[in-house]
């Protein structure tokens, strides 16, 4: 089973700043089955990304993935206040699913 | 548009059962798999299994296995998941939500992400 660590758990920044958030695979995944998602407190996840660089209908361009084989990376390259949440990134393969355990990303 | 409507919150003691539905709405429901995630209070999300609601073919994750059973009534497009044996760290919010397919560009494969998810469902098990 392959098992998605984010790093880091929490990022301290303030708005107009670049997040960089990473997803890294205890196994070689194809890219075209890594996905992430926001979550704000109290709602549902939201697509960002699919097929790791690929974004979601809506979903602003500062918002870009990248990566390949077991590291993965969602940039978003100026944070806007509406984008402080918990990130999470998700594997398919096998006909099974997997969600990293999250990053938050907090106001500095 | 594309709406799941997930059941009321629940609670429940421990040892009991819980049923949770989700009704899909704005497309054909038997086109796209339906999975079931939980996400246990400040915790990450975790996969529990999807349904196939064309057949009722269901795969359920390692961890889901033996207490969860996911069902479906074709004719309200409904999803259920049920969850034995409640223990209080079963206490979660438990989502469901959409698996869409989409062809790859120049390849025999498919994107596969979750593309629409329900407002969630609190299950609390308390004595």
């Amino acid at each position: 089973e392959i098992v998605l660590t984010q790093s880091p758990g929490t990022l301290s920044l303030s708005p107009g700043e670049r997040a960089t958030l990473s997803c890294r695979a205890s196994q070689s995944v194809g890219s075209s089955y890594l996905a992430w998602y926001q979550q704000k407190a109290g709602q549902a996840p939201r697509l960002l990304m699919y097929g790791t660089s690929y974004r979601a209908t809506g979903i602003p361009d500062r918002f870009s993935g990248s990566g390949s084989g077991t590291d993965f990376t969602l940039t978003i390259s100026r944070l806007e206040p509406g984008d402080f949440a918990v990130y999470y990134c998700q594997h398919y393969g096998s006909s099974s699913w997997t969600f990293g355990q999250g990053t938050k990303v907090e106001i500095k | 548009q594309v709406q799941l409507v997930q059941s009321g919150a629940q609670v429940k003691k421990p040892g009991a059962s819980v049923k949770v539905s989700c009704k899909a709405s704005g497309y054909t429901f038997t086109d796209y798999y339906l999975h079931w995630v939980r996400q246990a209070p400040g915790q990450g999300l975790e996969w529990m299994g999807w349904i196939d609601p064309k057949t009722g073919v269901t795969n359920y994750a390692q961890k889901s296995q033996g207490r969860v059973t996911m069902s479906r009534d074709t004719s309200i497009s409904t999803v259920y998941m049920d969850l034995s044996s409640l223990g209080s760290d079963d206490t979660a919010v438990f989502y469901c939500a959409r698996n869409i397919a989409v062809p790859i560009p120049f390849s025999r494969s498919y994107f596969y992400y979750f593309d629409s998810w329900g407002q969630g469902t609190l299950v609390t098990v308390s004595s």
